[in-house]
């Protein structure tokens, strides 16, 4: 159970051009889904928050035009990165809570996009 | 300002020693969970503890919540090479959840 998926597992575009990443949970309903960002040799980064049917709460520093999240449903979050820039590229990561689990703190991850801007 | 600190921060260790990850924290929290992630994958969870006191085991790796849940521990039984990884500690705050930055282990055969 608390399967999480993501496509693309990777995607190589060129500078300038939008990517969009899908993260979904499999077996469960989340109310709640994050997006992170991590560079090599490092931890996780949170970019932002994504509830279902509203708008993200994004952290600080992180561009909402350049990073655009959408929670249509309860199991579907999508990250839209636009006119991607070299310095764009890095691995990108969702996780989902799980509404129903005993311990709803709990994420669960999907297994991360590695996006390559040229 | 890290709220989860975690150490070592990188540890490289022979197969079949033993080895103790710490996650500290001066904050309390509501639950505290244990990834593992393997190099170019997501974080994959080991176990969720929520009160304090408590200990899980999951084969050689034992997890313990401090009394106070404001820590937690992890330690591995004859470590294998399998066990390689980055582990994150990860606390829960009402809304938020914060990440430690990690403990990178690497076990040689």
């Amino acid at each position: 159970g608390a399967v999480v998926s993501q496509h693309p597992s990777w995607v190589i575009c060129k500078s300038g051009t939008s990517v969009k990443i899908e993260c979904r949970s499999l077996d469960f309903q989340a109310t709640t889904m994050f997006w992170y960002r991590q560079f090599p040799k490092q931890s996780l980064m949170l970019m932002a928050t994504s509830n279902e049917g509203s708008k993200a709460t994004y952290e600080q520093g992180v561009e909402k035009d350049k990073f655009l999240i959408n929670h249509a449903s309860l199991t579907l979050s999508t990250l839209t990165v636009t006119s991607a820039h070299p310095e764009d590229s890095s691995f990108y990561i969702c996780s989902a809570r799980d509404r129903l689990a005993g311990a709803p703190d709990t994420q669960y991850f999907g297994p991360g996009t590695r996006l390559t801007v040229l | 300002t890290q709220l989860l600190e975690q150490s070592p921060q990188f540890l490289s260790i022979q197969e079949g020693e033993n080895l103790t990850v710490y996650c500290n924290s001066s904050s309390v929290f509501s639950s505290l969970q244990w990834y593992r992630q393997e190099p170019g994958d997501g974080p994959v969870l080991l176990v969720t503890v929520v009160t304090g006191g408590e200990v899980k085991k999951l084969k050689r790796l034992t997890f313990q919540f401090g009394d106070a849940r404001k820590d937690s521990s992890l330690h591995i039984t004859a470590a294998q090479p399998g066990d390689t990884g980055l582990y994150l500690c990860a606390g829960g705050r009402g809304f938020k959840t914060i990440f430690g930055a990690g403990t990178r282990l690497f076990v040689k055969a």
